[in-house]
């Protein structure tokens, strides 16, 4: 069991440059999030999935799309980067109401965007 | 808008001693409530939770204490040790919903 794997784990941009950030994992899950963690303002979230096909709106969300084609999967765009954007994202599964609470990470994936 | 409210910012304790991280909550819909650590370097790790049946879970040294009326909840470290620092979190949820809030992140340093 790989759990929770992001792709990739660093990158730099230029504003304006696009990318995709991937995340998998091997549980099952049903739930799945994306998280940018920034100095002193904890883990804020910016899109969810509670199956696949689904996704929607977390607290932060302006400037990011995702898509959950696959249940294993869960994609996070950025069409136009933003040094705002400048964080560390974290993915998260969960197996789904009723079948656990805990969410697990990823390792995290470093975005520079100059 | 901060749902929950996290303090100190940062904590630096000696080995041995004990390391208490304070949080608050405004929505009383809240009803699961879990702290996360981190490592430099990972993705956060559930370190223990508690819900509000209780006003007390221990697991090892670590304690949650939890204060329904004053809607706030803690996080205590025994005997702290040197491998413990690491970022802690608060998060809460309600049961239906699937989705954490968390709060803003203590930075605890034990030193040895």
């Amino acid at each position: 069991n790989a759990g929770v794997t992001q792709t990739p784990k660093f990158r730099v941009l230029k504003t304006g440059q696009s990318m995709t950030l991937l995340c998998a994992q091997d549980m099952n899950h049903e739930y799945m999030y994306w998280y940018r963690q920034d100095p002193g303002m904890g883990l804020r979230l910016i899109h969810y999935s509670v199956g696949e096909g689904t996704t929607a709106k977390g607290e932060v969300p302006d400037g990011y799309n995702v898509s959950r084609l696959k249940k294993q999967n869960f994609l996070l765009g950025l069409e136009s980067a933003a040094p705002s954007q400048t964080s560390v994202y974290f993915c998260a599964s969960r197996p789904g109401t009723s079948k656990g609470d805990t969410q697990y990470f990823g390792p995290g994936t470093r975005l520079t965007v100059l | 808008q901060q749902q929950v409210k996290q303090s100190p910012q940062s904590l630096i304790v000696q080995k041995g001693g004990i390391s208490i991280i304070n949080c608050a909550y405004e929505n009383t819909a809240f009803d699961y409530f879990p702290w996360y650590q981190q490592f430099p370097g990972k993705g956060p790790a559930l370190l223990i939770a508690i819900r509000p049946d209780v006003s007390e879970k221990k697991e090892g040294r670590f304690t949650i204490s939890f204060n329904k009326s004053a809607k706030q909840f803690s996080l205590h470290i025994m005997d702290s040790q040197p491998g413990d620092s690491a970022t802690y979190f608060c998060a809460a949820r309600r049961t239906s919903g699937s989705r954490l809030t968390f709060g803003e992140g203590t930075q605890l340093t034990v030193n040895p």
